[in-house]
């Protein structure tokens, strides 16, 4: 079956614009989780949504990052004013729940470099 | 926060040798994940452990929860060129969604 789906695989903007990120889950996971990864560094958690709510956001950094999931599938992060320290991949991932015996399937990354 | 300690940073092998890394940490998890990462790629799951002291295999990789629930180790058995990549430990703490990972070890096997 299909695996995450993350579009655009690489978006390059200017610092001060506003970029949007998709993230398409495995069908029926009620669970999303997006990431943020720093070259040569594991993941760091951002946020996770249980069905249309964000569960748990204490991973994004600020409040020019946000993340919506309006109809429980499909979600979109989103990061107003951009800086050159955003530059990053942003990982999404899903499972079938949320309980910690779902492990978290991972989409392929959006790569954000801000010039 | 919490932090997983990952050891090697990296390694490199000759095809053919078993390889050994390992994960670990100051605070408890509930669950440890490892995640293969090629270039440009998403993480792949690769052994999911739930119970202390459990001791998984999925081909030739086999991974360890340590008993006291801080650590946990990954071995492969007779490397073969496709190994070559970038492993991650992760953890779950209980009651919390959020993976933590660890710093990676990155695999390069000489031919």
């Amino acid at each position: 079956g299909a695996g995450v789906s993350q579009t655009p695989s690489n978006k390059v903007t200017e610092k001060g614009k506003y970029v949007e990120l998709r993230c398409d889950p495995i069908s029926g996971h009620t669970a999303l989780y997006w990431y943020r990864q720093s070259l040569g560094q594991g993941p760091e958690f951002l946020i996770y949504f249980q069905g249309t709510g964000a569960a748990d956001d204490s991973g994004l950094p600020n409040d020019r990052f946000f993340a919506v999931r309006p109809e429980g599938s499909v979600s979109t992060l989103k990061i107003q004013r951009t800086e050159r320290g955003d530059s990053a991949v942003y990982l999404c991932a899903s499972s079938p729940s949320g309980s910690s015996y779902n492990e978290q399937f991972f989409g392929p990354g959006t790569r954000l470099t801000v010039l | 926060g919490q932090q997983l300690n990952q050891s090697p940073q990296s390694m490199f092998i000759q095809e053919g040798e078993d390889v050994s890394m390992n994960c670990t940490s100051s605070s408890i998890f509930n669950t440890w994940l490892w995640y293969k990462q090629d270039p440009g790629e998403g993480p792949v799951l690769l052994i999911a452990l739930y119970k202390a002291g459990e001791l998984t295999s999925n081909g030739r990789l086999t991974a360890q929860f340590g008993i006291t629930r801080k650590d946990s180790f990954l071995n492969i058995s007779a490397s073969i060129p496709s190994d070559v990549g970038i492993y991650f430990c992760a953890g779950l703490i209980q009651g919390a969604q959020k993976l933590v990972f660890g710093q990676g070890t990155r695999l390069t096997i000489n031919p």
